[in-house]
């Protein structure tokens, strides 16, 4: 099984609400990785796991609280959240932490209204 | 400030060979180089990487130059699966720093 699967596929919330988005993989990764991609623009890092551990937060809004429950699930959490945090959210894992091929899930549309 | 430069866009017939320019004229002498694409709807996909020397695999070649600052995807016959965004990333030891982006277009 070489694939990261990510729900739900679509999302729309408001600013008052709470919700999470849910990555998982069954390859065996050690590091999993939270990225954020609006239109037409690249993907951007949020979150390094390492060994279910928090590695890199790359300076992201506390309304975004990723959680890793085990090694095969990662999660973020959301609320309070803003129109312009309307984008695609990517989840990817990787065999080790540095250097390796990292393997990307189809992502999560998010709308906030 | 990107640390990989690309062009915007590029087109290229069916079945010819596609060279996708990349620069990353600060690249440190640990940072790998990363090729992923991403089709439309979809999450990147793994191309190929590399640290100094040229690679090979089933989908491209890496060329990369001897001073490390610029590297070459080839795509050795363009099908029109190819087309979609191609991005160069350098690696640095869990880091991806994606550049802008290369957006195919293969025309049949």
């Amino acid at each position: 099984d070489t694939e990261v699967t990510q729900t739900p596929k679509h999302l729309v919330m408001g600013m008052t609400n709470k919700k999470s988005l849910k990555c998982e993989q069954h390859m065996g990764h050690r590091a999993m990785y939270w990225y954020k991609q609006k239109a037409k623009k690249p993907p951007e890092l949020m979150f390094v796991y390492s060994y279910e551990k928090l590695s890199i937060n790359e300076s992201v809004p506390s309304r975004f609280s990723p959680e890793c429950p085990n090694s095969s699930l990662l999660n973020l959490h959301l609320h309070a959240l803003q129109p312009e945090d309307s984008a695609l959210y990517l989840c990817a894992s990787s065999q080790g932490q540095f250097y390796n091929e990292q393997f990307f899930g189809p992502g999560t549309r998010l709308t906030v209204l | 400030d990107a640390k990989t430069t690309q062009p915007n866009s590029m087109e290229s017939n069916e079945e010819e060979p596609v060279h996708l320019p990349c620069n990353h004229s600060t690249i440190s002498g640990t940072d790998y180089i990363h090729w992923y694409r991403q089709l439309p709807s979809q999450g990147p996909e793994y191309v190929i990487h590399g640290l100094t020397s040229n690679v090979n695999n089933r989908m491209a070649s890496l060329a990369i130059a001897e001073d490390r600052k610029s590297s070459t995807l080839i795509l050795h016959r363009a099908t029109l699966r190819d087309a979609a965004v191609y991005y160069c990333i350098l690696n640095t030891g869990n880091q991806f720093y994606f550049g802008t982006g290369t957006s195919l277009t293969v025309i049949p």
